[in-house]
């Protein structure tokens, strides 16, 4: 059972526009990661977000981690070709598991 | 700057063959992990070592599969008798401990005919 969903599973827009990712679930994570996934290869690593509140920019992605720790979000502005790839969003739950929790991923298509 | 590597990263094999694979970590690196990706799935967890033990084991590590770190270095995972529902993306990845980042490697593509 995932405990975390991604919204949306898929995204096919143009290079130049904007998307946000979500991803949500009813459990408090200690820290919560964001990868990036292309065809064949494993994720690799975007970001690290402990804080609840928490705002980190990575060039043109923005990731925020909920108040409440059992959210967070990925806004792409101006998205590129080379943005296309699959977003997967990870947890560590709270209780002192060292295994993280993927959702099933937000495949982006970034159209030139 | 070496990263986490695995070998193979393609392996086919008929049903009822045994299969193994080799994860090496980044070298500092005392946590290593493996995970399970099939399509359209996120990775999901298998087992995680802290130097050479082993802490943590998911349900989905049925008694065909066992994995080892001998020496606290690099990781193996055997499938025994493997059946068409093995095939999959393993992911290997390791950590410091820091807010549980993990690194992961290339993976390893199991197709089992």
């Amino acid at each position: 059972t995932q405990l975390l969903e991604q919204s949306p599973q898929f995204l096919s827009i143009q290079e130049g526009e904007n998307l946000t990712v979500y991803c949500n679930s009813s459990s408090v994570f200690s820290s919560l990661q964001w990868y990036r996934q292309e065809p064949g290869e494993g994720p690799v690593l975007l970001v690290t977000v402990v804080t609840g509140g928490e705002v980190k920019k990575l060039k043109r992605l923005t990731f925020q981690f909920g108040d409440a720790r059992k959210d967070s979000s990925l806004h792409i502005t101006a998205a590129q070709p080379g943005d296309t790839g699959l977003y997967l969003c990870a947890g560590s739950p709270q209780g002192g598991s060292e295994k993280l929790v993927f959702g099933k991923g937000m495949k982006l298509t970034v159209n030139p | 700057d070496t990263g986490v590597s695995q070998n193979p990263r393609h392996k086919i094999t008929k049903r009822g063959q045994n299969v193994t694979f080799r994860c090496d970590p980044i070298s500092e690196h005392n946590r290593l992990y493996w995970y399970r990706q099939t399509l359209g799935q996120g990775p999901e967890f298998l087992t995680y070592f802290q130097n050479e033990a082993q802490l943590e084991k998911s349900r989905l590590l049925s008694d065909r599969f066992s994995a080892e770190r001998p020496k606290g270095s690099f990781s193996t995972l055997e499938i025994q008798r493997t059946e068409q529902g093995d095939s999959a993306m393993y992911l290997c990845a390791s950590s410091l401990g820091w807010y549980n980042e993990q690194f992961f490697g290339p993976g390893t593509r199991l197709t089992v005919l």
